[in-house]
């Protein structure tokens, strides 16, 4: 089955301590990106991938990295979370300038 | 930087009505997309639309572009329960990349 997976789905940690939450794709696309979802700011993207090795800012990165060495993985790293960080995060692919495929979604809360 | 903006955010409509939702975009964007949230679940792809006066219908939903007006439109033809949702537009001002700006929503309820 086509999709997208992002591991955890929920997750609550403490300010500081740093977490991965994990995106896989098994559509081949070359296009990842990371999204977070707040009440009253709709879906900000924080970075995204068109090819392994290549990466670029979204519009809210800070506090994010990302790094994509292999295709069909898109890590996001969180270094040192912090309470403004809490969200409901999504991940999506896309074979390029076409509908993009979301994942399960991850909420975090940091404490 | 493009922004895009939604109307209205919440839509409460009958069963069997028409509505329309706006999405207005500040420069030039080479697509536009749709896309459809249910409470607690992930986004469904709507509609791509990437040319002007591109009109795509799928049910009892129509999305078209206009890019000269930098507005597209999803109508909602004799609503039923099951289009409550909520519903987003993205932009995207660089072809060839994926930097997309999502509008913040319009919440639909569609009341019996």
């Amino acid at each position: 089955e086509a999709q997208v997976t992002q591991n955890p789905r929920y997750l609550i940690t403490v300010t500081g301590k740093k977490l991965t939450v994990t995106c896989s794709q098994n559509m081949n696309h070359e296009y990842m990106s990371w999204y977070r979802q707040d009440p009253g700011l709709g879906l900000r993207q924080i970075y995204y991938s068109m090819n392994v090795e290549v990466t670029d800012k979204g519009d809210v990165p800070e506090g994010y990295k990302v790094s994509r060495k292999e295709k069909r993985n898109f890590p996001l790293i969180l270094e040192s979370p912090s309470p403004n960080q809490t969200s409901l995060y999504f991940c999506a692919s896309s074979p390029g300038a076409f509908e993009q495929f979301f994942g399960p979604g991850t909420r975090l809360t940091v404490l | 930087e493009l922004k895009v903006e939604q109307n209205p955010l919440f839509l409460s409509m009958q069963e069997g009505k028409n509505y329309t939702i706006y999405c207005n975009y500040s420069t030039t964007s080479d697509r536009l997309y749709w896309y459809r949230q249910d409470p607690g679940k992930s986004l469904e792809s709507l509609f791509v639309l990437l040319s002007n006066g591109a009109v795509k219908q799928e049910g009892r939903l129509m999305a078209s572009l206009d890019t000269k007006a930098r507005l597209s439109t999803l109508h909602i033809t004799a609503a039923v329960h099951d289009l409550s949702a909520t519903y987003f537009c993205a932009g995207s001002s660089n072809f060839g990349n994926e930097k997309l700006t999502f509008g913040t929503g319009t919440r639909l309820t569609i009341i019996p």
